[in-house]
């Protein structure tokens, strides 16, 4: 888990309000990935992005969510016009390219709350 | 449908015994990881599998990825109460290789009481 850091580890947002979740790699690594675990579900693929570029958003609802990871700056998760659905653990992972062993490594997630 | 089906979903056992997770699949990964998650916590990275038939340990923990590269275990040896938490296995299947697109579990929740 050392090195990628997610902030913040946890956040209540009211119905309608928006989410920001960010995400920095660990050192060195090119390629974010963001996992969502809902309570009593595993976790499940979100997107997987590379500086500047979505590579892979087929686990992301069409709507409301959208991922970025700009040149600068860490990756970043938004959820527009919260519903209490979107409660859950969100968790960030990266990995250098190529990814050996399809081998990811994990934040600590951020937990999302919506009242 | 869960393509990754982890058994038992829970086990609680005593300080001391063995016990052995499994991880099948009717499809083949290139590579298989297992991961151990506390509760508040993110997954934590245990071992990646990627040879069909290839067996690593990691002190009381054996992990076998097997022939066909459908299914994987892993096993404990005289658990000790640190070895309590969600211990996850996930895959990449062939067309995600060199990604880190996985396919997880729903996990196997160990208690070990001392």
């Amino acid at each position: 888990n050392a090195g990628v850091m997610q902030n913040p580890r946890h956040l209540v947002r009211r119905r309608g309000q928006e989410a920001r979740l960010r995400c920095s790699p660990m050192k060195g690594h090119s390629h974010v990935y963001w996992y969502r675990q809902l309570p009593e579900e595993g976790l499940k693929f979100m997107v997987y992005l590379q500086k500047e570029n979505i590579i892979d958003e087929s686990g992301m609802p069409k709507e409301r969510f959208s991922a970025e990871f700009p040149k600068e700056g860490p990756s970043i998760l938004r959820i527009q016009q919260v519903v209490r659905g979107d409660s859950a653990a969100y968790f960030c992972a990266s990995s250098p390219y190529p990814v050996p062993g399809n081998t990811i490594y994990f934040g600590e997630g951020s937990w999302l709350t919506v009242v | 449908t869960q393509l990754l089906e982890q058994s038992p979903q829970f086990l609680s056992i005593q300080e001391g015994e063995n016990l052995t997770v499994y991880c099948n699949s009717s499809s083949v990964f290139s590579s298989l990881q297992w991961y151990r998650q506390e509760p508040g916590e993110g997954p934590v990275l245990l071992v990646t599998v990627v040879t069909g038939g290839e067996v690593k340990k990691l002190k009381r923990l054996t992990f076998q990825f097997g022939d066909a590269r459908k299914d994987s275990s892993l096993h404990i040896t005289a658990a000790q109460p640190g070895d309590t938490g969600l211990y996850l296995c996930a895959g990449a299947r062939r067309g995600s290789s060199n990604t880190g697109k996985l396919i997880f579990g729903q996990g196997t929740t160990l208690q070990v009481k001392p």
